[in-house]
């Protein structure tokens, strides 16, 4: 069975850093990850799709990578601003799965002016 | 714009009167499915449609039903609320038969049952 965990749970810095998100996940017969970012109480927002053929995505500040082989994503975020604090999430679709998304639990950021 | 809209964003209700959160997307997705979101227990998927007049259950379907009468709409059914089904729902929609394809989701639906 699919198993998604996301370290750490809870991540602080301040603002200006650049840090690392990890996500891993024990089958690798994936057809893509998804990170997401969700504000307290608030909706999904879809911030990175990874294909299982890539290696890694861009948009901005956030650089996605995926190394299916060994089951690992890392979200990179350049120059953390505060508007940046939000749990961020990352899901994969499994093969065979009826199109469910596996999720991690989490990690909590915080970016402290 | 392309989006997942659900209805209502809030909602407090009494045990056991029966309730209908709407779910409607607007980019003629096949797929469409729900979650539930509670603190500790992650994100759980309650039911998931493959296309209209087609439903099958998740990982936690009991208390709730749902129908697929149009492509675009997906509503949420809790014929009995019960406190146990206070949770944030979300509502998520995608391509089907495209395993590159993401998922959009819906802005949630926050539901207290007393």
């Amino acid at each position: 069975k699919q198993e998604v965990t996301q370290i750490p749970a809870a991540l602080s810095v301040p603002e200006g850093e650049n840090l690392v998100l990890n996500c891993s996940f024990t089958d690798s017969a994936i057809y893509n990850l998804q990170w997401f970012r969700q504000d307290p109480g608030k909706g999904l927002t879809s911030l990175l799709l990874i294909q299982s053929s890539q290696r890694e995505q861009t948009s901005g500040r956030l650089n996605a990578s995926l190394d299916k082989s060994s089951g690992r994503s890392t979200l990179y975020i350049a120059a953390s601003q505060p508007g940046d604090s939000a749990t961020y999430l990352c899901a994969v679709r499994q093969v065979d799965s009826n199109y469910q998304l596996i999720w991690g639990a989490g990690t909590k950021l915080i970016i402290k002016p | 714009e392309a989006q997942v809209t659900q209805n209502p964003r809030y909602l407090i209700t009494v045990t056991g009167k029966k309730l209908t959160v709407t779910c409607s997307q607007n980019m003629n997705h096949e797929y469409m499915s729900w979650y539930r979101q509670d603190p500790g227990l992650g994100l759980r998927q309650i039911y998931y449609s493959m296309n209209v007049e087609v439903t099958d259950k998740g990982d936690v379907p009991e208390g709730y039903k749902v129908s697929r009468k149009e492509k675009r709409n997906f509503p949420l059914i809790l014929e009995s609320p019960s406190p146990n089904q206070t949770s944030l729902y979300f509502c998520a929609s995608s391509l089907r038969d495209r395993e590159n394809y993401g998922y959009t989701f819906g802005s949630g639906t926050r539901l207290t049952v007393v």
